[in-house]
């Protein structure tokens, strides 16, 4: 059964705290993906890997960071926490192509609640 | 520009009626896909189905069926027989094939099945 699973459900962090979210998949995808999820505004992509050590800004890239050291784990991290990054992250990976057998798979989201 | 547009934020359905959820995508590239997924109040986002850009017939998966309109860049999902568990957001995304690793979403429809 395809996995990806994320650090934690729901965190709560102060203004200026350093956040890590952590997203480990077992499917050997090359390509993973953190979103974050606001009401009325979708899934905005925030950065997306390709491979080991390699990233790509998405739409909203300001206030986050990427990590990925090795192929199962894409790691977010929010440098200085702010009020305006409270939201719902989700990671999702794929393989490469665009036929149905690469769709995107889901981690189940980490609410997080900057104060 | 938006890649996928979804215009009904909200939608009711009688249960065990038929719905169908909007999506127009824009794209310049011929080849592509096109998914659609679920997402109940739990958050887990879940694959419905997909359609390629080349595919000749209309993919269905059980009481789902996507009414792909090519010329007019339309992939809206139908559901049939709405059951109450079908309550939830649903997303429209697209991959193209030139841009390759990156998901584009829609804003997503929450729809309610009324008993």
């Amino acid at each position: 059964d395809v996995k990806v699973t994320q650090s934690s459900r729901y965190l709560v962090k102060r203004t200026g705290e350093k956040v890590f979210l952590e997203c480990v998949q077992d499917m050997d995808h090359e390509n993973m993906f953190w979103y974050r999820q606001d009401p009325g505004l979708g899934l905005r992509l925030i950065y997306f890997s390709y491979d080991v050590k390699m990233k790509e800004k998405g739409d909203i890239p300001e206030g986050y960071s990427v990590s990925r050291e090795k192929k199962e784990r894409f790691s977010l991290i929010l440098e200085s926490a702010s009020t305006n990054q409270t939201s719902m992250y989700l990671c999702a990976s794929s393989g490469v192509g665009i036929s149905s057998s690469y769709e995107q798979y889901f981690g189940p989201g980490t609410r997080l609640t900057v104060t | 520009a938006q890649k996928i547009t979804q215009t009904q934020p909200g939608m009711f359905v009688q249960e065990k009626e038929a719905v169908t959820l909007d999506c127009t995508y824009d794209t310049s590239d011929p080849s592509y896909g096109l998914f659609w997924y679920k997402q109940p109040s739990s958050g887990e986002m879940i694959f419905l189905i997909y359609q390629g850009s080349y595919d000749q017939q209309n993919a269905t998966e059980g009481r789902y069926s996507l009414n792909f309109q090519k010329a007019r860049k339309s992939a809206n999902l139908v559901i049939s027989a709405s059951q109450l568990g079908d309550s939830a957001m649903y997303f429209c995304a697209m991959r193209e094939e030139q841009t390759g690793n990156q998901f584009y979403f829609g804003t997503g429809t929450s729809l309610t099945v009324i008993p």
